[in-house]
């Protein structure tokens, strides 16, 4: 398997732009997580999907970040309008959530930057 | 909730010195604990994990980490690092959600 694959890589945008990242879990796994990485906040788990539902979206910051998972093979976070201090990297993480089993892959993330 | 608290941020050390890096976490329950590692520009890989039994886990590149549970610890250890150790290290905890959740990280420098 190739692992998660993320894409764009890097993302440079203008502030009030729609920008759209993009995820492909690792085929067979049943959960699906975005994270969001910068060096003030660390790590921040934005939205946790299993089997495709959204189960806890309790880290997306406002209502201008959406996230979707149309089958079990894809998932999309978007930023619409982008602001500047959403630039962070963001990463996709999936597992296989079943017994005595919780460790999350991650792919190589999506640098953002919105000026 | 659960949470995680990694004490050092930032540590230097010079090559074949001993590592230890410390995580603690909070949660009531039964817990998978993890310990993540993030060169320079890459994302997040596996180190080594906990789920049950021998509460002394070894991962790879030599790391190794143990569990106490009286003291909610998941302290990372290395005898000797090297130069190529130089990243940053996520402690991280999932409970009954099964939702990791990571320490801030620590950087870890290692001069040759």
């Amino acid at each position: 398997d190739a692992g998660v694959i993320q894409s764009p890589r890097h993302e440079v945008t203008e502030m009030g732009q729609e920008v759209t990242l993009r995820c492909k879990p690792i085929s067979g796994h049943n959960s699906l997580f975005w994270y969001r990485q910068t060096m003030m906040r660390g790590l921040e788990l934005l939205i946790y999907f299993n089997n495709n539902v959204p189960i806890d979206d309790s880290g997306m910051p406002e209502d201008r970040f959406s996230a979707k998972m149309p089958n079990a093979s894809f998932s999309t976070l978007k930023i619409q309008p982008s602001e500047p201090r959403d630039s962070a990297v963001y990463f996709c993480a999936s597992s296989q959530i079943d017994r005595g089993s919780t460790e999350a892959f991650f792919g190589q993330g999506t640098r953002l930057t919105v000026v | 909730a659960q949470s995680v608290s990694q004490h050092n941020h930032h540590v230097i050390l010079s090559e074949a010195a001993s590592l230890e890096l410390g995580c603690n976490y909070s949660y009531g329950g039964t817990v998978n604990l993890f310990w993540y590692v993030q060169y320079p520009g890459q994302h997040l890989q596996l180190l080594l994990k906990y789920f049950s039994g021998d509460p002394l886990v070894k991962g790879i590149k030599g790391f190794e980490a143990e569990f106490i549970k009286s003291k909610f610890s998941f302290n990372l250890r290395k005898p000797s690092v090297q130069w190529s150790d130089t990243a940053e290290y996520f402690c991280a905890v999932s409970g009954g959600s099964y939702i990791p959740t990571f320490g801030r990280g620590t950087s870890l420098i290692v001069h040759p």
